[in-house]
């Protein structure tokens, strides 16, 4: 079965400071990893896919497989960061599915 | 039109009521979804059609009955439904590889 994991429910930092948002998986294939976020009052949008090794708005991810970790890390905080950040997998071979984590709720104060 | 959309936006029905949400994509997407999302909760996929059949349905109770009218559209029709079933129902749609999925708005439902 797979599951993701956000061990934190709430992460506050300030602004300019570093912030890491963690997501564990468990799952026995070659999933793809993905971060979500939702922006108050906005839908749910895609921030980042692990095969894209992309940075979007400063954020960056990297798939450890050895742990199973895909965290997201951003170097300096911005306010408008602040929304709530959901871990998603979707297991291998094209499936529909998507798993998502319970999600990480990031206040960035000034 | 590279967005999803979703009507109404918001709704509010009583337990012996009929009513439809709708969700409309014009981005050639072959894969829809239906998600229940409760405040402060992630999303739970309830439905999943591909090239417009039925591919995955999570053991959702039969008041929640989904209907694919073609490759565009995606509606899901409430009937009997219970106040516990009071929450935000989220449209999605993907290519087939990656599974990048986009989500419309939603449609907050309320239960009376």
């Amino acid at each position: 079965a797979q599951r993701v994991t956000q061990p934190e429910k709430l992460l506050s930092v300030f602004k300019g400071a570093p912030v890491e948002l963690k997501c564990n998986y468990s799952y026995s294939g070659s999933p793809e990893l993905f971060w979500y976020v939702q922006y108050s009052r906005q839908r749910l949008q895609l921030l980042l896919r692990h095969i894209s090794r992309e940075s979007i708005k400063g954020f960056t991810a990297d798939l450890n497989k050895g742990e199973t970790s895909f965290h997201l890390k951003k170097p300096f905080a911005q306010e408008e960061d602040s929304a709530m950040y959901y871990c998603a997998l979707s297991p291998q071979g094209g499936s529909e599915k998507l798993v998502f984590g319970k999600g990480t709720k990031l206040t960035v104060n000034p | 039109d590279t967005e999803v959309t979703q009507t109404p936006k918001h709704l509010v029905m009583g337990m012996t009521n009929k009513k439809s949400l709708k969700c409309e994509q014009h981005m050639g997407h072959r894969a829809m979804y239906w998600y229940k999302q409760k405040a402060k909760k992630p999303p739970e996929l309830m439905f999943v059609y591909s090239y417009e059949k039925l591919s995955i349905n999570e053991s959702v109770p039969s008041r929640f009955s989904p209907e694919c009218p073609n490759s565009s559209l995606l509606n899901l029709h409430l009937h009997a439904l219970q106040p516990e079933d009071s929450a935000l129902y989220l449209c999605a749609s993907s290519q087939r590889v990656p599974n990048e999925q986009f989500f419309g708005p939603g449609t907050r439902l309320t239960v009376l």
